[in-house]
């Protein structure tokens, strides 16, 4: 059971905008602690999308946008891709645990 | 480019021990804290452990805590993760990750991982 909870599997059309949540508790996310978001493609290493929320590291396109509210945090992908197909991963750290935390992944699939 | 390089996972069995290393390269490594995160078969990813830039302190989820020990050599670049007392669920792919530049350092770039069996 992850501290922060995702679905595990959205899905969209090419061309469309999908949005995956990352919900947390008042010791990570609600805490104000940054939230990250990583995508792993298969039989990869995790690669960071979005760092502090919503910033992204150069060479990130910027269809890929990162927001937050209260306890919950999210990633957007729009004109979605065949290659955006992955695994996306939000993490945050918890006060509360005194640890990095992850949610448990959120499968990508582009019909 | 920063590159980092992962070794000595294998195949070991319960209540034994390995050595991860994972060797840096294209960053100033004594000036950044690093992060060992592990993800198990066809699972999400787990924190291990996290070492400060200087070596100074170390920090560990309680899953791993009193088994795992995390150690750098600033003068080789590299980093280090001494596994103990391994149960089945250490079961993993371990990759070594730079931490970033900020008070609370996330896990930025990461290496390719070793893969550590655990099995008898």
């Amino acid at each position: 059971q992850s501290v922060l909870t995702q679905p595990p599997s959205v899905s969209g059309a090419p061309g469309q905008r999908v949005t995956i949540s990352c919900t947390g508790t008042s010791s990570n996310i609600g805490a104000g602690y940054d939230v990250q978001w990583f995508q792993q493609l298969p039989r990869t290493a995790p690669k960071l999308l979005i760092y502090g929320g919503s910033n992204r590291p150069s060479g990130v396109p910027d269809r890929f946008s990162g927001s937050k509210s209260g306890t919950s945090a999210s990633l957007a992908i729009t004109g979605l891709q065949a290659e955006d197909e992955a695994d996306y991963h939000c993490q945050c750290y918890d006060s509360s645990l005194n640890a990095w935390v992850f949610g448990g992944g959120t499968k990508l699939t582009v019909l | 480019q920063v590159q980092l390089v992962e070794s000595g996972g294998g195949v070991v069995q319960p209540g034994g021990s390995l050595r991860l290393s994972c060797a840096a390269s294209g960053f100033s490594f004594s000036d950044y804290g690093m992060h060992w995160v592990r993800q198990a078969p066809g699972k999400g990813l787990e924190w291990v452990a996290f070492i400060r830039y200087d070596g100074a302190n170390q920090y560990y989820p309680d899953s791993v805590k009193g088994r795992f020990t995390i150690s750098r050599d600033n003068s080789k670049n590299t980093l280090y993760l001494q596994m103990s007392s391994l149960r089945a669920e250490d079961w993993a792919v371990y990759y070594c990750a730079k931490g970033s530049i900020s008070w609370l350092p996330h896990p930025d770039f990461w290496g390719q991982g070793t893969l550590v069996t655990v099995s008898s």
